[in-house]
């Protein structure tokens, strides 16, 4: 059992609809992540929050808003997206450290989005 | 951070180790090597890190070889469940995890 998260398990929406994303955990990590995973293909990083604040955006388009309300939180919201957005989209959670690569990434199961 | 390179594809008899090799021959001295798995339909769960000395959980070892240009992944009595996308994955002093194309471990009975 994954200790992140996240909800929906499956979502189905048109281009026109907006929705959101939501990833929960209460381990106290300070840094929260979003990924994307094309069909047989490796996560690729989307967003970073550190201490609820973005600190990293790898150039993904406005289409996809994320939001930190709180240190257990983090949302993705989605508005206007395309076919090609369909995806499975991934959460994480870590703590925060100075010595950063030795503090493990732990995932949720992850939104099975599909855009009709 | 360093690029990895790992074969595409594995297969193990179940109850035997499975030995998962990986090369970071650009890696640096500040860099940790990372082993992710995933399983079908779940998200990736993190399995061993380690920077230059060899480490074991109740998971896997990790062998880290003496120049840190490759290493291997031991799963000591592999079973059915072990069947797994793995990912060797260098990191250094970034948030970032880069994923490469992994090994396809097949476990079969």
């Amino acid at each position: 059992d994954t200790e992140v998260t996240q909800t929906p398990k499956h979502l189905v929406m048109g281009m026109t609809n907006k929705k959101s994303l939501k990833c929960e955990q209460h381990m106290g990590h300070r840094a929260m992540y979003w990924y994307k995973q094309k069909a047989k293909k490796p996560p690729e990083l989307m967003f970073v929050y550190s201490y609820e604040k973005l600190s990293i955006n790898e150039s993904v388009p406005s289409r996809f808003s994320p939001e930190c309300p709180n240190s257990s939180l983090l949302n993705l919201h989605l508005h206007a997206l395309q076919p090609e957005d369909s995806a499975l989209y991934l959460c994480a959670s870590s703590q925060v450290d100075l010595m950063v690569a030795k503090q493990p990434q732990h995932f949720g199961d992850g939104t099975r989005l599909s855009i009709l | 951070d360093a690029k990895t390179t790992q074969p595409p594809s594995m297969d193990c008899a179940e109850g035997r180790a499975a030995n998962l090799p990986c090369n970071h021959s650009t890696i640096s001295g500040n860099e940790y090597v990372y082993w992710y798995r995933q399983i079908h339909s779940q998200g990736p769960q993190y399995i061993i890190h380690g920077l230059k000395n060899n480490e074991t959980n109740e998971m896997a070892s990790l062998i880290i070889t003496e120049d840190r240009k490759s290493s291997t992944l031991i799963l000591p009595h592999a079973t059915l469940r072990d069947t797994a996308v793995y990912y060797c994955i260098v990191r250094g002093l970034t948030d970032k995890l880069i994923f490469g194309t992994g090994t396809r471990l097949q476990v079969f009975p």
